[in-house]
């Protein structure tokens, strides 16, 4: 199975900041089926990016992806208010599915 | 708008089954684009996913629950339930349902808003 780590696990920014989130798997992801999901309290997670680097729908322009085989890369541009929240990576080129632990983007 | 809702017990005893259903609005099950997934989040932890179904009732399940986990279906309904036998404190988690996309889109697009399952005598 694919294990996902993810780095830093906070991050502490301040609003209009860039974020720069990592996600490493033990393996190559293959195709670039690696997906990123934001998850306020209380909320359930929401699809942010797919295929590494595709938005899903209706999500700002600031939030990017890259990154292919082992190491992909979740940057939001400028920190909004509403942006605060836990990050979570998830590989779907293999089965079972698995989400990387999370980053914790708080407020500075 | 796909919806999902999620029911059963918030509170379950230890050794017992936990049972839960989902609900999907808005599309149908049976449309055969999506599979059907499982996924929990204990308190103050990360997401782990349980497992998955098709409409036509082929199962994938994580192997770490395996021995434990019956995803089943109910396209005349349109809901999937999930059933975790033999539960103990460490499957005290929220549990959400998820639609679950095919091929190059095999992502958890729609979710429920997770219901708290407790298990405690």
């Amino acid at each position: 199975e694919i294990v996902l780590t993810q780095s830093p696990g906070t991050l502490s920014l301040s609003p209009g900041e860039r974020a720069t989130l990592s996600c490493r798997a033990s393996q190559s992801v293959s195709s670039s089926y690696l997906a990123w999901y934001q998850q306020k309290p209380g909320q359930a997670p929401r699809l942010l990016i797919y295929g590494a680097s595709s938005r899903a729908t209706g999500i700002p322009d600031r939030f990017s992806g890259s990154g292919s085989g082992t190491d992909f890369t979740l940057t939001i541009s400028r920190l909004e208010p509403e942006d605060f929240a836990v990050y979570y990576c998830q590989q779907y080129g293999s089965s079972p599915r698995f989400f990387g632990p999370g980053t914790k983007v708080d407020i500075k | 708008q796909v919806q999902l809702q999620e029911s059963g017990p918030g509170l379950v005893k230890p050794s017992q089954t936990l049972s839960l259903t989902c609900t999907v609005s808005g599309g149908s099950i049976s449309s055969g684009d999506y599979y059907w997934s499982w996924i929990r989040q204990p308190p103050g932890k990360g997401l782990e996913w349980i497992g998955y179904i098709y409409y036509s009732g082929s199962t994938y399940y994580n192997p770490s629950l395996k021995s434990r986990v019956t995803i089943s279906v109910d396209t005349s309904k349109n809901q999937f339930s999930l059933k975790l036998s033999s539960v103990t404190a460490a499957d005290t988690a929220v549990y959400y349902c998820a639609r679950e996309g095919y091929g190059d889109y095999q992502v958890f697009d729609y979710w429920g808003q997770g219901t708290l399952v407790t298990v405690s005598s």
